[in-house]
């Protein structure tokens, strides 16, 4: 059965701190991507990834940052958090750019 | 602005009754998606149907697109108490990696 795990389902922050978010992928896809999902605002691309060591921009990237040195492993870096980055934070991950996304539990990030 | 949009925004219906959601998009597309989302959880694929095709069925679920109306709509017949959630249409952008999700539809099952 496919799968998709991020490394927190709750995570409480303070404002300045660096925040690591981890996604693993064991379905040895090529895509991964990170969203954010806030109220009435729908899901947001921030980064997705077509390739180990390979990353994109998406939609909001101000104030992140993603790693990606492993081809299951994708990581999404808040630098210096902010309160305004709280937030659902949803991994996925898909075979080819046009291929159905496989969604992670999601990170329900609190910065205090 | 999103890609897809759906309608209605809410809706809430007795348990056995059928759900239609709709969704409308903007630009040329290579497939839409259905998924669904329990609350506080991530989203799960229902559901793919190609710009090449005019009706899909999965289970419950019925879908159908017009790509000359640029308009889908999802089905879900004799609805369950287990149904409740929202639901999105996606749309990948054509010749890209990214994919639009609109901002969905409530649906709620009153047993």
């Amino acid at each position: 059965d496919v799968k998709v795990t991020q490394s927190s389902r709750y995570l409480v922050k303070r404002t300045g701190e660096k925040v690591f978010l981890e996604c693993v992928q064991d379905m040895d896809h090529e895509n991964m991507f990170w969203y954010r999902q806030d109220p009435g605002l729908g899901l947001r691309l921030i980064y997705f990834s077509y390739d180990v060591k390979m990353k994109e921009k998406g939609d909001i990237p101000e104030g992140y940052s993603v790693s990606r040195e492993k081809k299951e492993r994708f990581s999404l870096i808040l630098e210096s958090a902010s309160t305004n980055q709280t937030s659902m934070y949803l991994c996925a991950s898909s075979l080819e750019g046009y291929n159905e996304q496989f969604f992670g539990p999601g990170t329900r990030l609190t910065v205090l | 602005s999103q890609q897809g949009e759906e309608d209605p925004q809410a809706l809430s219906i007795q348990e056995g009754e059928n759900a239609t959601m709709n969704c409308s998009y903007k630009t040329s597309i290579n497939n839409l998606q259905w998924y669904r989302q329990n609350s506080g959880r991530g989203l799960v694929h229902l559901i793919l149907i190609r710009s090449n095709e005019r009706e899909k069925h999965s289970g419950r679920l019925r879908v159908t697109l017009d790509t000359s109306k640029k308009s889908s709509s999802l089905l879900i017949t004799a609805s369950r108490a287990a149904d409740t959630a929202s639901y999105f249409c996606a749309t990948p952008y054509t010749g890209g990696f990214k994919t639009i999700f609109g901002a969905g539809t409530r649906l709620f099952v009153k047993a």
